[in-house]
């Protein structure tokens, strides 16, 4: 079935790096755009960016920018979201969404959770 | 940036009757609008996408409505499987943009 599965929670230390994963299935995998979206705890759902499974294109939030690089692997139809100096306030949900480009996002991973702390 | 102002931030309505959720744009995002229901633990879940055409599999008791600045999410009878938070977001300029939420409770 068409689905996204992401990779399992994380703990991280002030200003180290995380690599998120979300891999498809049941679909084609170039054919629909992926987006980011965090959740911290207790609170609303925030756009982190969208990626372009089949040419890879990016575009990012500005709040994210230089410090968030989307990539995708093709053969392994994932995609992956780096964050970068990570402060306490980057603890969260992180969420991958397909949608267009840009459009609803019609079905959604299952969450990882991030957690910053010294 | 476009804000998204979603009230009343809590609701609490009785099983079988009507909830009605609003959501507010800065500017206007013609129908680029979309609902999501997310329950406790659990990712969001589209409900309405273009304002008012509803998501594959979504029961009929779920409505939008509006265009431009106002929209309007309806559960035209409330179950109990509907508790959850509702947010509204548009997808009509960069970047996308999600509204803070509504929960729906049981009176």
């Amino acid at each position: 079935q068409v689905q996204l599965v992401q990779s399992g929670a994380e703990v991280k230390k002030p200003g180290a790096s995380v690599k998120v994963s979300c891999k498809a299935s049941g679909y084609s995998f170039t054919k629909y755009y992926i987006h980011w979206v965090r959740q911290a705890p207790g609170q609303g759902l925030e756009w982190m960016g969208i990626i372009n499974p089949s040419g890879g294109s990016t575009s990012y939030a500005q709040k994210f920018q230089g410090r968030v690089a989307m990539t995708r692997d093709t053969s392994t139809t994932t995609v992956h979201m780096d964050l970068s100096s990570l402060r306490s306030e980057d603890t969260a949900v992180y969420y991958c969404a397909r949608g267009g480009n840009p459009d609803a996002f019609d079905m959604w991973g299952q969450g990882t959770m991030v957690t910053v702390s010294s | 940036e476009i804000v998204m102002t979603q009230s009343p931030a809590t609701l609490s309505v009785s099983p079988g009757e009507r909830a009605t959720l609003s959501c507010r744009a800065s500017q206007s995002v013609s129908s680029n609008l979309a609902w999501y229901q997310q329950k406790p633990g659990q990712a969001p879940r589209l409900l309405i996408y273009g304002a008012s055409s509803r998501a594959t599999g979504i029961p009929a008791r779920f409505s939008g409505s509006g265009s431009g600045t106002e929209f309007t999410l309806t559960i035209s009878s409330l179950q109990s499987e509907d508790i959850a938070v509702y947010y509204c977001q548009q997808y009509n300029n960069w970047p996308l943009t999600f509204g803070g939420g509504t929960k729906v409770e049981i009176k």
